[in-house]
């Protein structure tokens, strides 16, 4: 079945660097986006950025430009999403989400979420 | 950036009841909306893409409507296992992608 797999639960300090991991299992991973969208404590989701599995394009969320990286490894199957010079207002439970059900720009699947502390 | 409205943001059901859930759009997302659930300590789960059609395995007591700016999700007999967080998604114009601010489903 079609399956996205995360890496698991971090604690980082104010000002380092965090790369969560989202491996894809069940479908060609080329012919799908990866999109990112967090959730703080208690909060909404919201969007940070989409990567083409494909050839790499990248879109990002005007207020994240700059400290987020997203990328992938065909090779694995596998969307990596790097965040640096971490804050405490960063902490969250982090997703990746398959794009494009049925040729729609909705999300399926979900990850299982991976939660990124930020505290000193 | 299309900003996603919705209402009530807490919404008070006895099982068996109908829900009907709003979602506002600040401009035109034509039919490009989504609907998904959120447990406690679980991912979304999709509902509902193309503001009407059911994804794989949702049951039929889910359903969407609306187009344009305005749309709806009703729960036509609320179930135990329904009472959860809801969330709409525009994807007509991104960068970037918006959700709504959620409607908590409670029981009465």
């Amino acid at each position: 079945q079609v399956q996205l797999v995360q890496s698991g639960a971090e604690v980082k300090k104010p000002g380092a660097s965090v790369k969560v991991s989202c491996k894809a299992s069940g479908y060609t991973f080329t012919s799908y986006g990866i999109s990112w969208v967090r959730q703080a404590p208690g909060q909404g989701l919201e969007w940070m950025g989409w990567i083409s599995a494909y050839n790499g394009n990248t879109n990002y969320a005007q207020k994240l430009q700059g400290r987020v990286t997203m990328t992938t490894d065909t090779s694995t199957s596998t969307a990596y999403m790097e965040l640096r010079s971490l804050r405490s207002d960063d902490t969250a439970v982090y997703y990746c989400a398959r794009e494009g059900y049925y040729g729609s720009g909705s999300y399926f699947p979900w990850g299982q979420g991976t939660l990124v502390t930020v505290s000193s | 950036e299309i900003v996603m409205t919705q209402s009530p943001a807490t919404l008070s059901v006895s099982p068996g009841e109908r829900a009907t859930l709003s979602c506002r759009a600040s401009q035109s997302v034509s039919s490009n909306l989504a609907w998904y659930q959120q447990k406690p300590g679980q991912a979304p789960r999709l509902l509902i893409y193309g503001a009407s059609t059911r994804a794989t395995g949702i049951p039929a007591r889910f359903s969407g409507s609306g187009s344009g700016t305005e749309f709806t999700l009703t729960i036509s007999s609320l179930q135990s296992e329904d009472f959860a967080v809801y969330y709409c998604q525009q994807y007509n114009n991104w960068p970037p992608v918006t959700f709504g601010g959620g409607t908590k489903v409670e029981i009465k």
